[in-house]
């Protein structure tokens, strides 16, 4: 069984719907980072969460550390949206960063 | 800044071949990465350091070797290239500032090996 498991593998939605991404990781955490990979392939960092909510424009991401369960919102989705977001954890006892397998996102106009 | 940047962009091997994927980060970041993604699979870690002379494992180091003798570079070597590490490549760096920690990636490297 993966550390990390994200759902839903994919997304299809179309543009202005709220979008929720779902991640569940099943070992002790003293981090969670939300990513994001564009078409392109590039990759950059959307969050580094540890407890609570954080906001950024219109993503918000949250984490409930007992049910080892994070989300990744987007509100007022729009094609510019679609990506592979990746959720990344670094447990406990590593310092580096285990990855589930992405959601990838289409937002169609 | 240029931030993290990989060479090269796209490399073909042949078996058996050597070669060195090359890394740099101009932010002062103790900590650097490689990691590789596959196809349905998430990215996996390779080898990390934690600051210059300091390397260890990942998950993934068979057929990897790396070196830390400046902060700012961490280059990835494969000493005899075969199929199954033809992979995109990342590099990636991070900083820790009071509690916060941003990872940053690089452009990424495609490595084919035939």
């Amino acid at each position: 069984k993966n550390e990390v498991e994200q759902s839903p593998q994919n997304l299809t939605a179309q543009e202005g719907e709220f979008i929720t991404i779902n991640c569940s990781y099943s070992v002790g955490i003293s981090a969670l980072h939300w990513l994001q990979q564009h078409p392109g392939g590039g990759i950059v960092s959307l969050f580094m969460l540890s407890s609570g909510k954080k906001k950024h424009g219109r993503l918000i991401a949250t984490i409930n550390i007992q049910e080892k369960h994070s989300s990744l919102h987007i509100t007022a989705s729009h094609p510019r949206d679609s990506a592979v977001y990746i959720c990344a954890v670094r447990s406990l006892r590593a310092d580096g960063l285990t990855f589930g397998k992405g959601t990838h996102l289409i937002i169609q106009p | 800044n240029a931030g993290v940047t990989q060479t090269p962009k796209f490399q073909v091997l042949k078996t058996g071949q050597s070669m060195t994927l090359q890394c740099a980060q101009d932010m002062n970041h103790e900590y650097m990465s490689w990691y590789r993604q596959d196809p349905g699979m998430g990215l996996r870690l390779i080898h990390y350091s934690v600051g210059a002379g300091i390397t260890d494992q990942g998950e993934v180091p068979n057929g990897y070797n790396v070196s830390r003798s400046t902060t700012e570079d961490f280059p990835l070597r494969l000493l005899s290239a075969a199929p199954s590490q033809t992979s995109v490549y990342f590099c990636a760096s991070k900083n820790r500032l009071a509690g916060v920690e941003t990872q940053y990636f690089g452009p990424g490297t495609r490595l084919l090996v035939l």
